[in-house]
C-alpha cells in the first residue's frame, strides 16, 4: 500500500512551458486534492475532486488544469507556466467529508519555473 | 481574507516542557478542525483532530482544544522532545469533501 505518490519531485521548467504533475493514490479514496506551498502561506488549495469525472475550483485555480478520469488518478496540468508558479505542490486523498475528512497527502513536487 | 490563522511563525521551547501551538479561524460553518505536522522535504501527515460537537481530544502526548465561542483552537504537545521539531498546520473543514483550508503553519523547535 503506496498511498499517495507523486511525480516528479523535482521540475525545472521556462516560462511558456507546460508541464503534468502526476498523482495517484491506492487507497480507494473518493476524494482528491492538489495544494501548493509557499513560505508564509501555508498549504492553498488549487483544484480538488469529490470522485471520478468530478473537479471543482479551489481557492487559487488561476494557471491550473485538472481532470479526473479514473478513482486513482489526478493530474494536475500548467499550461503555460509562470515564475509564480514557483512552489511546492501537494496531492492528498481522503474517504469523504465530515469527520472522515483526514486528508492523507504526498511527498510533495517542488517546482521551480525560470 | 485568511479564515484559518495561526499567528506565531515559531516557537522554541525546552525538552520535556509543554508545547502550546494556537490556531484561531473566522468561519463558523468549519465543523472539523485537524493539525499535520511537516518535516521538511516531506509531505503532511495527520497528527490529531477534533469534531465541533467536542472542546478536546487527547492522543497519547497530543491534545486539542476547541473553543467555538472564541473560535480558537490549541494543540498541546506533553511532553515535548526534540523529534517533535517541525511545522505544524492547522486546517478546517466545513464538512465538504476535498477541501481543507490551513493556516499558515507554526515552526517547532525542541531544545534538548
Amino acid at each position: 500500500n503506496a498511498g499517495v505518490t507523486q511525480t516528479p519531485k523535482f521540475q525545472v521548467l521556462k516560462t511558456g512551458q507546460s508541464m503534468t504533475l502526476q498523482c495517484a493514490q491506492d487507497m480507494n479514496h473518493e476524494y482528491m486534492s492538489w495544494y501548493r506551498q509557499d513560505p508564509g502561506m501555508g498549504l492553498r488549495l488549487i483544484h480538488y475532486s469529490v470522485g471520478a469525472g468530478i473537479t471543482d475550483q479551489g481557492e487559487v485555480p488561476n494557471g491550473y488544469n485538472v481532470s479526473r478520469s479514473t478513482t486513482e488518478d489526478f493530474p494536475l496540468r500548467l499550461l503555460s507556466a509562470a515564475p509564480s508558479q514557483t512552489s511546492v505542490y501537494f496531492c492528498a486523498s481522503s474517504n469523504g467529508g465530515g469527520v472522515e475528512e483526514t486528508q492523507y497527502f504526498g511527498p510533495g513536487t517542488r517546482l521551480l519555473v525560470l | 481574507d485568511q479564515q484559518v490563522k495561526q499567528n506565531s511563525p515559531s516557537l522554541s521551547v525546552q525538552e520535556g516542557r509543554i508545547s502550546i501551538l494556537n490556531c484561531d479561524y473566522t468561519n463558523s460553518m468549519f465543523d472539523y478542525f485537524l493539525w499535520y505536522k511537516k518535516y521538511p522535504a516531506e509531505g503532511p501527515t495527520f497528527l490529531i483532530s477534533i469534531s465541533s460537537i467536542k472542546d478536546k481530544n487527547e492522543d497519547g502526548r497530543f491534545t486539542v482544544f476547541l473553543n467555538k465561542s472564541a473560535k480558537h483552537l490549541s494543540l498541546h504537545i506533553v511532553p515535548s522532545q526534540p523529534g517533535d521539531s517541525a511545522v505544524y498546520f492547522c486546517a478546517a473543514s466545513d464538512n465538504q469533501g476535498g477541501k481543507l483550508i490551513f493556516g499558515q503553519g507554526t515552526e517547532l523547535s525542541v531544545k534538548p
